[in-house]
């Protein structure tokens, strides 16, 4: 099925570090969220963005709507060892219409640098 | 706690059987979403239901089907099991047909 671009796939992070992840589609979306998946859960919904070029934040988190309504960015500043899981953007190409469906991006991994 | 329900949490069964996972959504939600979860495909879209009818198909198999009933509870059923459909299941609730979606824990389904 369709996906998103998600990149990086993974990414190795040192308490206190900011990291910055990205999708990309050939679709247009009307909306973006942004998920956290720990091992065996389900995703948690992290960031929702409803509007082009919008800037939302949550806590140390913050999420951007790319003007192009191809992409969306994700990052996470001062980092701490509880941020360690599998962030996934995903999208959505009606609102309020008879599909409501997401499309994951693979998602990018964060682990703790050894 | 998304507020989402699922159970059962684990699931082994053989090869050939048939299994039905159950999700009730987060109170007020209308629209319940099953989504399947394996290594190599990422989470993919199954299928949708709002308030009691089909509104969206996706990548869902002939042998799969789900039903959403007045309480608002869905249940999917997954029939002729074959080693690949061993997958994590996820429901997710949202109050319309688009917006946030809530998941639920997941089934993890081990077919052997």
């Amino acid at each position: 099925g369709q996906q998103l671009n998600q990149s990086p796939q993974s990414m190795f992070i040192q308490e206190g570090e900011d990291v910055s992840m990205n999708c990309t589609s050939s679709s247009i979306f009307n909306t973006w969220l942004w998920y956290k998946q720990d091992p065996g859960e389900g995703p948690v919904l992290l960031i929702a963005l409803y509007k082009a070029g919008e800037l939302t934040s949550n806590g140390r988190l913050t999420a951007q709507f790319g003007i192009t309504r191809k992409d969306s960015f994700l990052n996470i500043s001062a980092s701490i060892p509880s941020d360690v899981g599998i962030y996934f953007c995903a999208g959505q190409e009606r609102y309020g219409g008879s599909q409501g469906n997401l499309i994951f991006g693979k998602g990018t991994k964060l682990s703790v640098k050894p | 706690d998304s507020g989402v329900t699922q159970t059962p949490k684990h699931l082994i069964t053989a090869t050939g059987q048939r299994v039905t996972l159950r999700c009730s959504p987060r109170s007020g939600d209308l629209s319940v979403y099953w989504y399947q979860q394996s290594l190599d495909q990422g989470l993919q879209f199954l299928i949708q239901y709002y308030n009691g009818e089909e509104r969206a198909k996706g990548n869902i198999l002939e042998r799969f089907s789900a039903q959403q009933f007045p309480d608002l509870h869905s249940e999917l059923n997954l029939s002729s099991l074959e080693l690949g459909d061993s997958a994590l299941y996820f429901c997710a609730s949202s109050t319309k047909t688009g917006g946030e979606q809530y998941f639920g824990p997941g089934t993890r389904l081990t077919v052997t």
